[in-house]
């Protein structure tokens, strides 16, 4: 069965240190894995997709076939980074769907 | 202003009573998507629609029912049926395609609580 796991509920890192937000998926196929962002008040949305290989807002995330996993990492935080982070992954079952892992709420602290 | 809207906000619903949250976007999708978010566990599907007059049932369909009578609308309706109804639902829409790399694009949600 396809699953997405975020290890932590909560992050708590200081402003202009590293963060990294763990992700492991748990799929037979060839996966296809987004990360969704949610600010305070504002609606969930796209942060990046793997498939495009692109940095976004500072962000990265590489995909480890290996290892299953999909970390995102920004090497310094920023006061606007706080957020809720959401793993998930794109899989086909008739449509296509999104599984999501949890959810990791980081919080910058000044 | 393109988008996905959600209506209402706020909902209220009474023991034993059948409650409709909207969802209605202009994006031109195909795709239609009804999702539970409950804290500490992140989105669940609950039904989803990939054309008009089609829809399939996701994860978490019991208590609810869904219809798609037109390409932009996509309501669902929380019945009495569903024991635990207060949550945090979320409607989303997406491109289809051969691909599965299409991102789902959020409204802002409806809160259901019970009286």
């Amino acid at each position: 069965a396809q699953r997405v796991t975020q290890p932590e509920k909560l992050l708590s890192v200081f402003k202009g240190a590293p963060v990294e937000l763990k992700c492991n998926y748990s799929y037979s196929g060839s996966p296809e894995l987004f990360w969704y962002v949610q600010y305070s008040r504002q609606r969930l949305q796209l942060l990046l997709r793997h498939i495009s290989r692109e940095s976004i807002k500072g962000f990265t995330a590489d995909l480890n076939k290996g290892e299953t996993s999909f970390h995102l990492k920004k090497p310094f935080a920023q006061e606007e980074d706080s957020a809720m982070y959401y793993c998930a992954l794109s899989f086909r079952q008739g449509a296509q769907k999104l599984v999501f892992g949890q959810g990791t709420r980081l919080t910058i602290n000044p | 202003d393109g988008g996905i809207t959600q209506s209402p906000k706020y909902l209220f619903r009474k023991e034993g009573q059948n409650v409709t949250l909207s969802c209605e976007q202009n994006l031109n999708h195909d795709a239609m998507y009804w999702y539970r978010q409950d804290p500490g566990q992140g989105l669940r599907l609950i039904y989803y629609s990939q054309i008009v007059n089609d829809f399939q049932k996701g994860d978490i369909a019991e208590g609810y029912s869904v219809s798609r009578e037109k390409k932009e609308s996509f309501p669902l309706t929380v019945t009495s049926a569903q024991k635990n109804p207060t949550a945090f639902y979320l409607c989303a829409s997406s491109t289809t395609g051969t691909g599965l790399n299409q991102p789902q694009h959020f409204g802002d949600g409806t809160r259901l609580s019970i009286l």
